[in-house]
């Protein structure tokens, strides 16, 4: 079974406008990593948060971690076209990296 | 420095056919790890290997898959005899050991 889900599946924003996305996962974890998929491409590494942060931000990313309510946000600020692309959150389980589903974000020009 | 490389980056195999995909890592990088990403789904874990062995390949089928990343050369990804539900997108990573894992492009694999 997946352990992070993210939550909404798609979300269609304008250019400009902030986006935000959410991640629950089910374990324990020492870290939680965001990943961006450009259609059709590999994944990118975004941002890491570590179970001891709160916050972390990233250029115009920001990432929040809440292990009470083992769940985490990434907020894309001042949303560019360029940000389209489907954004996964990733729990490490030692070496395994556990993947929802991804929230697809489309900016609109 | 070049990213992880794969290739080919698609490929299309008829029912029965063998598919190989071979993933380069990152120079320095001695851990590579294999996903697989079905459409409208995330990544899920298939196998991890070092030089020479492998560590972990809970990730996937007993049948038909076989994984190694040999001494010299690429790690391959090796699917006998495909069926059209291993039509799907798989994505190598590597790694330093016990850090951030760094995906290819990926292989988009389709079985007619």
């Amino acid at each position: 079974s997946q352990q992070g889900e993210e939550d909404p599946q798609a979300l269609s924003i304008q250019e400009g406008e902030n986006a935000t996305m959410n991640c629950s996962y089910k374990t324990s974890i020492n870290n939680l990593q965001w990943y961006r998929q450009n259609s059709g491409r590999g994944l990118v590494h975004l941002i890491l948060i570590r179970s001891n942060e709160r916050e972390k931000h990233s250029g115009r990313l920001r990432v929040t971690l809440d292990t009470s309510k083992k769940s985490s946000s990434l907020l894309i600020t001042a949303s560019r076209a360029a940000d389209t692309a489907s954004y996964f959150c990733a729990t490490p389980n030692d070496y395994k990296l556990s993947f929802g589903a991804g929230t697809t974000v489309t900016v609109r020009a | 420095n070049a990213g992880v490389m794969q290739n080919p980056r698609h490929l299309v195999r008829r029912r029965g056919q063998e598919a190989r995909l071979r993933c380069s890592p990152m120079k320095g990088h001695s851990h590579v790890y294999w996903y697989r990403q079905l459409p409208e789904e995330g990544l899920k874990f298939m196998v991890y290997l070092q030089k020479e062995n492998i560590i972990d390949e809970s990730g996937m089928p007993k049948e038909r898959f076989s994984a190694e990343f040999p001494k010299e050369g690429p790690s391959i990804l090796r699917i006998q005899q495909v069926v059209r539900g291993d039509s799907a997108a798989y994505f190598c990573a590597s790694s330093p050991p016990t850090q951030t894992q760094y995906f290819g492009p990926g292989t988009r694999l389709l079985v007619l």
